[in-house]
């Protein structure tokens, strides 16, 4: 069974400090990994893409991949209240045509 | 640029009746997905259709058939509803290239 693991929260950080958010996934094949964002009883959006080994950023957003250990995780700098929502942790399925397999998500609290 | 689109975004059906949700997307996409979400579990597969006139199971499929009418649009019917089809569902293409997929706006559907 591949599994995608993330810790299901609250995560409840103070506004302005640096939030993080893991995941960890089973299958050593994965190459593309995502990381989605979810308000309450709205739908996913896509925040960021890695493929690769290293740090990406994008504005307060940096992923970071290390595929040696399996983990992929997301940083927010200057957390603000807008950014509480539940984080999903997506990671592609090699044997799995097309398909994703998704982490169950991890709920940010950003408390002013 | 509407990106992907589901109707209906509301529905409350009885036991046994039967329903469509519709879902186009005007990306050019080749893949499409629908996933059900439930409190606590998740994104979770019901079907998808990695191409125009295929359609293949995911992790739930079963009170469920699809049709990939088109490359835009993709269907999924339900025949005689239960309740534990009570959920919401998300209908999302897939860019090839990167592999992201980007998700409609969801529909909510009760059965009573």
């Amino acid at each position: 069974q591949k599994e995608v693991e993330q810790n299901s929260g609250p995560l409840s950080v103070p506004e302005g400090a640096i939030a993080s958010l893991n995941c960890t996934y089973s299958d050593r094949g994965s190459q593309s990994f995502f990381w989605y964002r979810q308000y309450s009883g709205k739908s996913p959006e896509l925040i960021m893409s890695i493929y690769s080994n290293g740090d990406k950023e994008d504005g307060r957003f940096t992923a970071q991949l290390n595929k040696a250990s399996q983990y992929v995780s997301l940083l927010i700098r200057d957390s603000q209240p807008s950014d509480s929502a539940t984080y999903l942790c997506a990671v592609n399925s090699p044997s799995g045509n097309y398909q994703l397999i998704w982490g169950a998500g991890t709920k940010l609290i950003i408390k002013p | 640029n509407a990106g992907v689109t589901q109707t209906p975004k509301f529905q409350v059906l009885k036991t046994g009746q039967s329903m469509t949700l519709q879902c186009a997307q005007d990306m050019n996409h080749n893949s499409m997905y629908w996933y059900r979400q439930d409190p606590g579990m998740g994104l979770r597969l019901i079907y998808y259709s990695a191409s125009e006139g295929t359609t293949d199971k995911g992790e739930v499929p079963n009170g469920y058939n699809v049709s990939r009418l088109n490359k835009r649009e993709f269907s999924l019917r339900l025949e005689s509803a239960a309740p534990s089809q009570t959920s919401v569902y998300f209908c999302a293409s897939r860019e090839q290239g990167t592999g992201e997929l980007f998700f409609g706006e969801g529909s909510r559907l009760t059965v009573l």
